[in-house]
């Protein structure tokens, strides 16, 4: 398996552009995350699904940012409009029913000028 | 609520030298712990767990975590400490509330110098 798919590894964009970062989960997993890593926060968890469905988006930070699961193996985060401060590191992970463990992506590195 | 405190930002050590990354937890009831690392520029990859049963967990690259419920502690710990183990180390705890989720500590920076 070729584990989790983040897309792109690497983003710059100017403030107030549309951000979109995309994630393939491991084949079979029914659980998807989406986590920020800053110097200054640490790993914030932002929204996560199962089968599909967002379970709990109390991360999320404001209206700007939303995520979508449209199937199995593909989740989107967008950022609209981008600001300076939502530049991070973006991490998606998953995980499978029954068990604890989450698989990580490579992260996508999103700087906002 | 449920927590991990990692009390080090970071920890240095002399290859060949024993290492401790320290961990401790704050939850209700039995908890369920984790190790992840995290090396330059990647996600964090899972080490090891703790759900029950022996107290030492062995996991991933010679790593193994000392689970110690009077301390309410976690510490991770490998005998011999190779350069490559230098990364940023995670502590997490299964949040018992929504047990979907992982609450991660701030992580550890260990250095491993030749």
């Amino acid at each position: 398996d070729a584990g989790v798919i983040q897309s792109p590894r690497h983003e710059v964009t100017e403030m107030g552009q549309e951000v979109t970062l995309r994630c393939k989960p491991i084949s079979g997993h029914d659980y998807l995350f989406w986590y920020r890593q800053t110097m200054m926060r640490g790993l914030e968890l932002l929204i996560y699904f199962n089968n599909n469905v967002p379970i709990d988006d109390s991360g999320m930070p404001e209206d700007r940012f939303s995520a979508k699961m449209p199937n199995a193996s593909f989740s989107t985060l967008k950022i609209q409009p981008s600001e300076p401060r939502d530049s991070a590191v973006y991490f998606c992970a998953s995980s499978s029913q029954g068990t604890d463990t989450q698989y990580f992506g490579p992260g996508t590195r999103l700087t906002v000028l | 609520a449920q927590s991990v405190a990692q009390p080090e930002d970071q920890v240095n050590v002399a290859e060949g030298n024993p290492l401790t990354v320290k961990c401790t937890y704050s939850v209700s009831g039995n908890p369920y712990l984790f190790w992840y690392v995290q090396y330059p520029n990647r996600g964090l990859q899972f080490l090891l767990k703790y759900i029950t049963g022996d107290n030492l967990v062995k996991g991933s690259y010679g790593f193994e975590a000392e689970f110690n419920k009077s301390q309410t502690s976690f510490h991770l710990k490998k005998p011999s400490a190779l350069v490559s183990d230098s990364a940023l180390y995670f502590c997490a705890v299964r949040d018992r509330r929504n047990t979907d989720k992982l609450i991660f500590g701030t992580g550890t920076r260990l250095q491993v110098f030749p």
